[in-house]
């Protein structure tokens, strides 16, 4: 089965700062896709940047970007000029045709 | 501006009792997912459906089902509530790509069982 590991639980930056949260996965599929989604305090989970595996070029979405490297089943986020509402719980996950996998999450805290 | 409700957002039942929890969208997504979220864990996908009358298995779907009858709509029943049941729950519904689209989540029900 698939897995997908966020190695830090918490997390602190400082607000203009840039930070970047772990992620790695384990998989034999050849195809699939990663995401990162953002879950704000007491607010839904929106998708923050998605991945697929077949495509070698990082994703960037504005101030978010990901560091893809598939040899090494690694995809890690950097949130670059960081702001106060970047302050979330962030989620990697993973899927294939019909599955999906989240990792326990990184909390993440900008501090003024 | 299309949405995704659950209802209620919060619930307290006793073991043993039947329990629905609602799902509704208004994207016209065909896609919609059941997931829990637990401390530690991240979430974890109960069940899922491609369409009207079509419903799959996730990682822990033991203890719950799910029905489509519309595109809408679809409810999670658990069966015969259990303790280890306690958790927050969150509906999601995707577009075109199925699960390896972009989903949007509803904003939970957290369920106790005493």
């Amino acid at each position: 089965a698939q897995t997908v590991t966020q190695s830090q639980p918490e997390m602190s930056v400082q607000e203009a700062e840039t930070v970047t949260l772990s992620c790695t996965y384990d998989t034999s599929e050849s195809n699939y896709y990663l995401f990162w989604y953002k879950q704000p305090p007491s607010r839904q989970m929106i998708l923050v940047i998605r991945q697929e595996a077949y495509k070698q070029q990082n994703a960037t979405e504005n101030r978010f970007s990901v560091n893809f490297q598939k040899a090494a089943k690694s995809f890690s986020l950097k949130i670059s000029d960081s702001q106060l509402g970047d302050t979330a719980m962030y989620f990697c996950a993973f899927s294939d045709n019909n599955d999906m996998r989240f990792g326990a999450g990184t909390r993440l805290t900008v501090k003024p | 501006d299309a949405e995704i409700t659950q209802s209620p957002r919060h619930k307290i039942t006793e073991t043993g009792r039947q329990v629905t929890l609602a799902c509704h969208q208004t994207w016209n997504h065909n896609n919609m997912f059941w997931y829990r979220q637990d401390l530690g864990h991240g979430l974890r996908l109960i069940h899922y459906s491609y369409g009207v009358q079509d419903t799959n298995k996730g990682e822990v779907s033991d203890g719950y089902s799910v029905s489509r009858s519309n595109t809408e709509d679809l409810p999670l029943t658990l069966e015969s509530a259990a303790s280890s049941q306690t958790s927050v729950y969150f509906c999601a519904s995707s577009g075109t790509s199925g699960i390896q689209d972009t989903q949007y989540f509803g904003p939970g029900t957290r369920l106790t069982v005493l």
